[in-house]
């Protein structure tokens, strides 16, 4: 079973903090995905990367970064948080190894942020 | 325009009943189509795939319509566990196997 793991379930911050979300899959995906859910809008693509050191901008990058350091590991990092970015976050990973397999992103848990 | 587009309902049927969710997708290069489902307070996970030919997964059947660009899911036997939202989620084919969602379908299944 594939495993996608976030470092926290909620998180409480003040606004102007820097933040830090983990993430880490366990089934050796090269691509891994930060959105984030809003009531209305769905879930929208911050960041992805399909490689190891590689990121690539989604629809709303502004106010966040990334790091893929590691191929198992992909974090979101807000710069200096504000009360717009209290949201869920949700982290997923898929193959891109030809399978039936490829194309489906397995999701973290989730991480709900409130900025204060 | 929004590149995926599902009513967001909610649908309210009681058990037993069939229930149908269309979505419509905006660019004609998409490639891949799937249904997700996600509960409330969880993440999404897949549902099915949808193929050009149509697919029943039990009581589940998905359709796609390349001319018309709109994808359908099919839900006979309506269950309370059904309960949930449905996203309708399309791949246009760009590196790393970038997803597009819709804003999701909620059913609500009552006794």
């Amino acid at each position: 079973d594939v495993k996608v793991t976030q470092s926290s379930r909620y998180l409480v911050k003040r606004t102007g903090e820097k933040v830090f979300l983990e993430c880490v899959q366990d089934m050796d995906h090269e691509n891994m995905f930060w959105y984030r859910q809003d009531p209305g809008l769905g879930l929208r693509l911050i960041y992805f990367s399909y490689d190891v050191k590689m990121k690539e901008k989604g629809d709303i990058p502004e106010g966040y970064s990334v790091s893929r350091e590691k191929k198992e590991r992909f974090s979101l990092i807000l710069e200096s948080a504000s009360t717009n970015q209290t949201s869920m976050y949700l982290c997923a990973s898929s193959t891109s190894i030809e399978s039936t397999d490829t194309d489906t992103q397995y999701f973290g848990p989730g991480t709900r942020l409130t900025v204060l | 325009r929004k590149e995926v587009e599902q009513d967001p309902g909610p649908f309210n049927v009681p058990e037993g009943a069939t229930v149908a969710f269309n979505c419509t997708y905006s660019n004609s290069a998409s490639q891949s189509f799937f249904w997700y489902r996600q509960d409330c307070r969880k993440e999404p996970k897949l549902l099915m795939s949808v193929y050009s030919s149509g697919n029943e997964d039990g009581r589940f059947t998905a359709q796609l319509n390349r001319a018309s660009q709109y994808i359908s899911l099919l839900i006979r036997d309506s269950k309370l566990s059904d309960s949930a939202t449905y996203l309708c989620v399309v791949n246009i084919g760009n590196a790393g196997n970038m997803l597009t969602f819709g804003g999701g379908t909620r059913l609500m299944v009552k006794p």
